[in-house]
């Protein structure tokens, strides 16, 4: 299957710093990538779709001056939660969808997901 | 709004025994029905994808099927082993849109 990675895995960093997570997909174009966060125990939580050229798409409630999302090209597409404060800390999971023919049908891949831990 | 539901929630089971972990969703109008599994801390592996004109998929010890109509799908494991223990989460994608929408998953334990 498609391979999606993010970097970095785990992340530990003080309150009020801004952190960066990349999602690339490693062997498939993606002009639509997807952005989750999950709490212990919990499901997924859709906080927005990224596309390639365009602004991101947030969910109600997401705060996107808070979760910065830049998709530059079809295979890279990162967040950046600014200003970190412990509540923000979450495992971050990033999916993308590839662009070959199948279109909607096309199944989504996942990456291997971000610990982030705010101090 | 498109809801799914997973049951059971929790579910233990000697090694070898065959099991059938359970998902409902309320809208009908979908594209494909995704099974996945997530280990602790990590993240998701897609296991089947079903198109929505598909009534089963296979892959190994594994078989999916969907009844789109009655809104449900449901995840059989032949055989199952210690290493098949982790959480399964089925996810749907709606017509018209390009998110998925998840359930909150079932817990799988297999004990040696």
């Amino acid at each position: 299957g498609a391979v999606v990675s993010q970097h970095p895995s785990r992340v530990i960093c003080k309150s009020g710093t801004s952190v960066k997570i990349e999602c690339r997909s490693l062997d498939f174009q993606a002009t639509t990538m997807f952005w989750y966060r999950q709490f212990p125990k919990q499901s997924l939580m859709l906080m927005a779709t990224s596309n390639e050229g365009s602004k991101a798409t947030y969910e109600q409630g997401v705060e996107k001056d808070k979760f910065l999302i830049n998709h530059a090209s079809l295979t890279l597409s990162t967040l950046t939660v600014t200003s970190a404060h412990p509540e923000d800390s979450s495992f971050y999971i990033c999916s993308a969808r590839p662009d070959y023919s199948g279109g909607p049908y096309n199944e989504q891949f996942f990456g291997p997901g971000t610990r982030l831990t705010v101090l | 709004k498109q809801e799914v539901t997973q049951i059971p929630a929790a579910l233990s089971v000697p090694e070898g025994e065959n099991l059938v972990l359970n998902c409902s969703f309320t809208d009908s109008a979908i594209y494909n029905l995704q099974w996945f599994r997530q280990d602790p801390g990590k993240g998701l592996t897609s296991l089947l994808l079903i198109q929505s004109s598909q009534r089963e998929q296979t892959s190994g010890r594994l078989n999916a099927s969907l009844d789109k109509s009655s809104g449900r799908s449901t995840l059989y494991i032949a055989a199952s082993q210690p290493g098949d223990s982790a959480t399964y989460l089925c996810a749907v994608r709606q017509l018209g849109y390009s998110t998925l929408t998840f359930g909150k998953g079932t817990m799988l334990l297999v004990s040696p």
